[in-house]
């Protein structure tokens, strides 16, 4: 069975520090990888994905991710916070030739001015 | 054009009343989603057409009626809807439903009070 796990709750950063939001996955065969930002009241945007090729994958607003085979890892990433990245981002997962998309449980993320 | 449209944006209801939200895509992607979200949580898969046809119904009330009435529309119906279905009801479409790791493009969602 696919599982997605965000271990944390919530993320503090001060701006223009740099940020990481852990994502683990767990699936049969080779994943497909991604994340997505949401803001309070709107709708999924999506960041980036995993398909494969390179480990890391480059996606919008400045945010990259990690995909680790051994570690079974894909941690979000951004070199510099703005206040303005303060957002839920869900990690999701599928498996090649599956049909649904399994989110993980969100992670909080807080920019401090 | 990378949009997905939901109307209405907000839905107040009481349980007896009927309603619908509609959905629409216009990136020639075949499949359309359905999900049900509570505040701080994931969205919840409800229902999945492919093709215009249902693939996916995630074990749903039958309070809740989805249709697809071409490939760039697709409509939930609502009937004696209960107070716990008040949620963000989201939209989502892929280019299809498997094989390559399409993402999914998110509509902005009706938020939906039932009272």
């Amino acid at each position: 069975a696919q599982s997605v796990a965000q271990p944390e709750d919530q993320v503090n950063v001060a701006e223009g520090n740099p940020l990481t939001v852990k994502c683990t996955y767990s699936v049969s065969g080779n994943p497909y990888l991604f994340w997505y930002v949401q803001y309070p009241n709107r709708g999924l945007q999506f960041l980036l994905k995993y398909i494969t090729g390179d480990n890391l994958v480059k996606g919008s607003y400045g945010f990259e991710a990690e995909f680790n085979k051994s570690q079974t890892s894909f941690h979000l990433k951004k070199p510099s916070a703005l206040v303005s990245d303060s957002a839920l981002y869900f990690c999701a997962v599928r498996d090649w030739g599956g049909d649904k998309l399994i989110f993980g449980t969100g992670t909080r993320l807080q920019v401090f001015p | 054009d990378t949009e997905v449209t939901q109307t209405p944006k907000h839905l107040v209801m009481g349980m007896t009343n009927k309603k619908s939200l509609k959905c629409e895509q216009h990136m020639g992607h075949r499949a359309m989603y359905w999900y049900k979200q509570k505040a701080k949580k994931p969205p919840e898969l409800m229902f999945v057409y492919s093709y215009e046809k249902l693939s996916i119904n995630e074990s749903v009330p039958s309070r809740f009626s989805p249709e697809c009435p071409n490939s760039s529309l697709l409509n939930l119906h609502l009937h004696a809807l209960q107070p716990e279905d008040s949620a963000l009801y989201l939209c989502a479409s892929s280019p299809s439903l498997t094989g390559e790791g399409y993402e999914q493009y998110f509509g902005p969602g009706t938020r939906l009070t039932v009272t």
